[in-house]
């Protein structure tokens, strides 16, 4: 079935610093990339949407320029969380979409922390 | 009104128990998912329906179109079921919109 590897599966990172988070769709191309941010004990929290090749829309209220998103391949998707606070220590978590039907591939999510 | 709801919010069973959760929803869906989240975090996606019943392994969902309400059913619930069950849709643009998630442990 279809796969997607997400890393790394924890960071801690200390504040102002950048981290970046990888999801790569092993099996399938990933057309559409989701992007979410969970807190403790929340549901799921739509950060951007990312299609193949384009700029990625942001939900309202995530600053686009510290939650850094490229989609640059239909395999590979990045986050990169720009000059990190301890409030942006979370739980982030892709999903992929690919061209046919409508499932949705999971990865495996990233704790981040910053100190 | 959100315009998913689950029930229950926490469910606590004893192995070998016949689990139900149910989901409701306000608005019109062409699928509906069902989502297992491990206590360490990782989804995996059990089930996308539009209609009637599916079935793999223990796990059973069903769909009721017209009266917008959803089933994930476990039979002979084990404590490896335990986890978070979320139910989801998508919209026009393909966001999921999540249900709030169900909390389930299942005790030996």
């Amino acid at each position: 079935g279809a796969v997607v590897s997400q890393h790394p599966s924890w960071v801690i990172c200390k504040s102002g610093t950048s981290v970046k988070i990888e999801c790569r769709s092993l099996d399938f191309q990933a057309t559409t990339m989701f992007w979410y941010r969970q807190f403790p004990k929340q549901s799921l929290m739509l950060m951007a949407t990312s299609n193949e090749g384009s700029k990625a829309t942001y939900e309202q209220g995530v600053e686009k320029d510290k939650f850094l998103i490229n989609h640059a391949s239909l395999t590979l998707s990045t986050l990169t969380v720009t000059s990190a606070h301890p409030e942006d220590s979370s739980f982030y978590i892709c999903s992929a979409r690919g061209d046919s039907g409508y499932g949705y591939t999971f990865g495996s999510g990233t704790r981040l922390t910053v100190v | 009104k959100n315009e998913v709801e689950q029930s229950p919010q926490n469910l606590t069973a004893q192995e070998g128990e016949f689990i139900t959760i149910n989901c409701s929803y306000s608005v019109g869906i062409s699928a509906l998912h069902w989502l297992q989240q491990h206590p360490g975090g990782g989804i995996v996606s059990l089930f996308m329906l539009s209609s009637g019943k599916k079935k793999h392994g223990r796990l059973i969902a069903t769909i009721n179109i017209q009266e917008k309400h959803s089933s994930l059913h476990i039979t002979a619930s084990h404590p490896r079921d335990s986890a978070v069950y979320i139910c989801a849709f998508a919209v026009r643009t393909d966001k999921l919109i999540f249900g709030t998630g169900t909390r389930l442990q299942v005790f030996p």
